[in-house]
């Protein structure tokens, strides 16, 4: 059964850095391509970044390029977002994704439980 | 790039079907067969109704459906069951190599 668990959410001032997880297990992690996907209160899903299976490609969402950083670790089965200069319009709970296929990051078709992030001063 | 646009609301009876538009450019919907469409029930994580315009995941139920044409994508529920009461959401690869979503349609089953 696929597991992705996310971990890492937290309240922070604007200006501040965070760096989010999602463990995986239930699947060949290092085969999938895999997403980052968020949801602001009461608004609705935002796609955010996605990576390779190897980690040599690497996809942005316009709102947080050259902000965010994805990666992955494929020998611990996880993925990670780094979050830096932080907004306001950061705050929402963060899912990761996997795609239906190991190819084509664009099928997210399991999802973790997300992790909030509330970016406030 | 900027969201799909979804209407904000649909609703039918129970038995009914309703459809879920989705529009967006050439540069996503009309570009690519690579629209979904996914059912969010509050506190629960997205499920992934349909891939690839039409295609269904193992397990969903054949009463959802999927078609696009030109620039605009839809989703036709039939048969309409209380459980189908959710949040709705389109998403499109781009011509950019990112993924964009829907607005977001509140299916409302009357």
């Amino acid at each position: 059964e696929v597991q992705l668990v996310e971990s890492g959410g937290d309240l922070l001032q604007p200006g501040g850095s965070l760096r989010l997880s999602c463990a995986a297990s239930g699947f060949t992690f290092s085969s999938y391509a895999m997403s980052w996907v968020r949801q602001a209160p009461g608004k609705g899903l935002e796609w955010v970044s996605a990576i390779s299976g190897t980690g040599a490609g690497t996809f942005y969402a316009d709102s947080v390029k050259g902000r965010f950083t994805i990666s992955r670790d494929n020998s611990k089965n996880t993925l990670y977002l780094q979050m830096n200069s932080l907004r306001a319009e950061d705050t929402a709970v963060y899912y990761c994704a996997k795609p239906l296929y190991s190819s084509g990051w664009w099928r997210p078709d399991s999802w973790g439980q997300g992790t909030l992030v509330t970016v406030s001063s | 790039q900027s969201a799909l646009t979804q209407p904000a609301s649909v609703s039918g009876s129970p038995g009914q079907s309703i459809t879920i538009s989705c529009t967006g450019t050439r540069s996503d919907v009309g570009g690519y067969n690579y629209v979904s469409w996914y059912q969010h029930h509050p506190d629960k994580a997205p499920k992934l109704m349909i891939y690839d315009v039409s295609n269904r995941p193992s397990g969903v139920s054949n009463r959802f459906s999927g078609s696009k044409s030109g620039n605009t994508a839809s989703l036709t529920i039939s048969g309409l069951q209380a459980e189908d009461e959710a949040d709705y959401y389109c998403a499109s690869y781009t011509s950019s190599s990112t993924h964009v979503f829907g607005g977001g349609t509140k299916l409302t089953v009357l």
